[in-house]
Order: structure tokens, then C-alpha cells, then sequence
């Protein structure tokens, strides 16, 4: 079974730093593509970054340059690297295992159940 | 960046009804679009991906159509656990965007 368990949220002043985790179970993280979406309270959904099974990194232009994805293969985990926080980045951030159908055509299949990051200070 | 936009905002709808979303994409996207559910306090779940193919263990009653910039999400028989907000989203280009959801209310 297809597990995901994000940790790290919490409160952060601005200008701060924040690592997220998401543990994954019952499938290879580094064999799969691994994104991560936040949700601000209230609002929609938005894709913040996505790692490919290659490697490759992709990042909302909202995010470029302070928030890093990346993975550990001996712990099958993935993690979001948050620096520079602003309080628009107050959010429920979700790590999804990102399934693919040929030809660029990606979706989030599996998700986790979220963690919440609040920038304030 | 490609825009994709939801209609309507938001829906009064009863059990059994037939219900429709609709999401334009801002530019041909081919059929890189999928559909999510989303209850309140919880995380989004795939129903639809690549424009009309139902994922495992989602109901029937969820169908998916389209391509190029017009695609519809329907709901055949609108069950009490349908109430929810749905959001279609795009992977045609980076950023992958969502459109910004639809509440199915009763």
C-alpha cells in the first residue's frame, strides 16, 4: 500500500528556514517522480516543484531560488528545503507521488496528508 | 504560464442530479488534464487523468471528456459523499497549474 507521511511544519518568523519531510512507503521513491502542492488556508491548490526519477528539479517561479526539492534514497524520503520564507508561503504543503501516462502527461496519484507551514512573526 | 479556468465558481446541486464542470484551458493542452476531489480537511484525490481516464477504485458515476482547451467533468448521479470541491489542473507546461476549484454544494 502506497503510503505518504509529511513532518516538519510549524511557525517560522519571516526570512527564516524550514525543512519538510515526507516519508515514503510501499513504493521506490527514487524510481518515481515525487512533487510537492501547498494549499494557503482558504484558497486553491498550487504546484510548487517536482523531482523526476532522473533527478531533474522544476519550481513554480513563486518559489525559485528559496525552496529546494530533494530525496534521500537510503531513507526513501523526500524533502522540501524551504529558505527566505515569506508569509505568502503560509500554506498546507502535500507531497504527491507524481504518476506519469507517456508523453508529459503527469498526475498526482498519491498524496499525503499535509503539513502546514505558517510564516508569521 | 497556461491558465486553466473552472466554471462555475461553485453549484447548488441535489442527490442524483447530473452535474458539470467545465475547465478552459488558455491555450491547446492536448488532453494533459486531470481532475482532483478534494473534502474539506483533507488531501485532493485523483479522479480523472489524461482528460478521460477514471482512476482505480473511483465510481463510474465520474467521467471525464475533452481535448485541446475545452474539458468537462461530469457527474452522472450525485451521491451525498459528492459534495466536494474539484479542480481540474494542467501538465502540459511547466508550471503545472490548477484551476481554481468548484464547490459542489447542496
Amino acid at each position: 500500500e502506497v503510503q505518504l507521511v509529511e513532518s516538519g511544519g510549524g511557525l517560522v518568523q519571516p526570512g527564516g528556514s524550514l525543512r519538510l519531510s515526507c516519508a515514503a512507503s510501499g513504493f521506490t521513491v527514487s524510481t518515481s517522480y515525487m512533487s510537492w502542492v501547498r494549499q494557503a488556508p482558504g484558497k486553491g491548490l498550487e504546484w510548487v516543484s517536482v523531482i523526476y526519477s532522473g533527478g531533474s528539479t522544476y519550481y513554480a517561479d513563486s518559489v525559485k531560488g528559496r525552496l529546494t526539492i530533494s530525496r534521500d534514497n537510503s531513507k526513501n524520503t523526500l524533502y522540501l528545503q524551504m529558505n527566505s520564507l515569506r508569509p505568502e508561503d503560509t500554506a498546507v504543503y502535500y507531497c504527491a507521488r507524481t504518476s506519469y501516462s507517456g508523453a508529459g502527461r503527469y498526475y498526482f496519484e498519491y498524496w499525503g496528508q499535509g503539513s502546514l507551514v505558517t510564516v508569521s512573526s | 504560464d497556461i491558465q486553466v479556468t473552472q466554471s462555475p465558481s461553485s453549484l447548488s446541486a441535489s442527490v442524483a442530479d447530473r452535474v458539470t464542470i467545465t475547465c478552459r484551458a488558455s491555450q491547446s493542452i492536448g488532453n494533459y488534464l486531470n481532475w482532483y476531489q478534494q473534502k474539506p480537511g483533507k488531501a485532493p484525490k485523483l479522479l480523472i487523468y489524461t482528460a478521460s481516464n477514471l482512476q482505480s477504485g473511483v465510481p463510474f458515476r465520474f467521467s471525464g471528456s475533452g481535448s485541446g482547451t475545452d474539458f468537462t467533468l461530469t457527474i452522472s448521479s450525485l451521491q451525498p459523499e459528492d459534495f466536494a470541491t474539484y479542480y481540474c489542473q494542467q501538465s502540459y507546461n511547466f508550471p503545472w497549474t490548477f484551476g481554481q476549484g468548484t464547490k459542489v454544494e447542496i
